[in-house]
């Protein structure tokens, strides 16, 4: 009865390879975020879709590529992967954007490590 | 841009006391949202608490509850009767109203509460 799964939960890498992280979710929401919690557990965003729409588009590397096939899948592609890129990665879900006051549901993050 | 502050890195409480969290936040709005959000060693993020703006009236949900001070641009969390399990990085969030683009929710940078016996 997961809500927001992620896979994979770990991933370990190294420099210059190319990386991919899944999320769904079975709650139905329109809009789906990647966060991201840095080694200080600092949390930003980093993309928002809203049914297979992009909304929000932080300053990140175009290193990072997001992907929504549905409403219900939000992917994280990351090329040429560096040692920065070393954190947490967080899924997450709402109802739609629109509803500002929607709280955010997470999944259990994807922990990635690069070497 | 709207900043959320967590003035207290790292808090203590004894288990079955009370302890309040603090959060500040800067923003030009009159009408948000704010949110609470527990993270336990298991890293999994846990809505805690939110609390609309507009409500005059603190949120409140069992042991948790908020001091929210328009004016001041203050959401405390107060946790009563502490469990262990309560022992985790709690993190303020605010969020914007919609108003033709999509708002982001922006954290603070988290407060680690330890549970001691």
């Amino acid at each position: 009865d997961t809500a927001v799964s992620q896979t994979p939960k770990y991933l370990v890498t190294q420099m210059g390879n190319d990386k991919s992280i899944k999320c769904e979710q079975n709650l139905g929401h329109d809009t789906m975020y990647w966060y991201k919690q840095d080694s200080k557990k600092f949390l930003k965003i980093m993309f928002s879709y809203n049914n297979k729409e992009l909304i929000i588009n932080e300053t990140v590397p175009n290193r990072f590529s997001p992907k929504s096939p549905d409403k219900a899948h939000l992917n994280l592609h990351i090329n040429s992967l560096e040692l920065g890129d070393s954190a947490v990665y967080f899924c997450a879900s709402s109802h739609p954007y629109r509803e500002a006051n929607s709280p955010l549901h997470f999944g259990n993050g994807t922990r990635l490590t690069v070497t | 841009a709207q900043t959320v502050t967590q003035s207290q890195p790292e808090m203590s409480v004894q288990e079955a006391e009370t302890v309040t969290l603090s959060c500040t936040y800067d923003t030009s709005e009159s009408d948000y949202y704010l949110f609470w959000y527990k993270q336990p060693p298991s890293r999994q993020m846990i809505l805690v608490i939110r609390q609309e703006a507009y409500k005059q009236q603190n949120a409140t949900e069992n042991r948790f509850s908020v001091n929210f001070q328009k004016a001041a641009k203050s959401f405390s969390l107060k946790i009563s009767d502490s469990q262990l399990g309560d022992a985790a990085m709690y993190f303020c969030a605010y969020r914007a109203p919609y108003t033709g683009t999509a708002s982001k929710l922006t954290f603070g940078t988290g407060t680690r509460l330890q549970v001691t016996l």
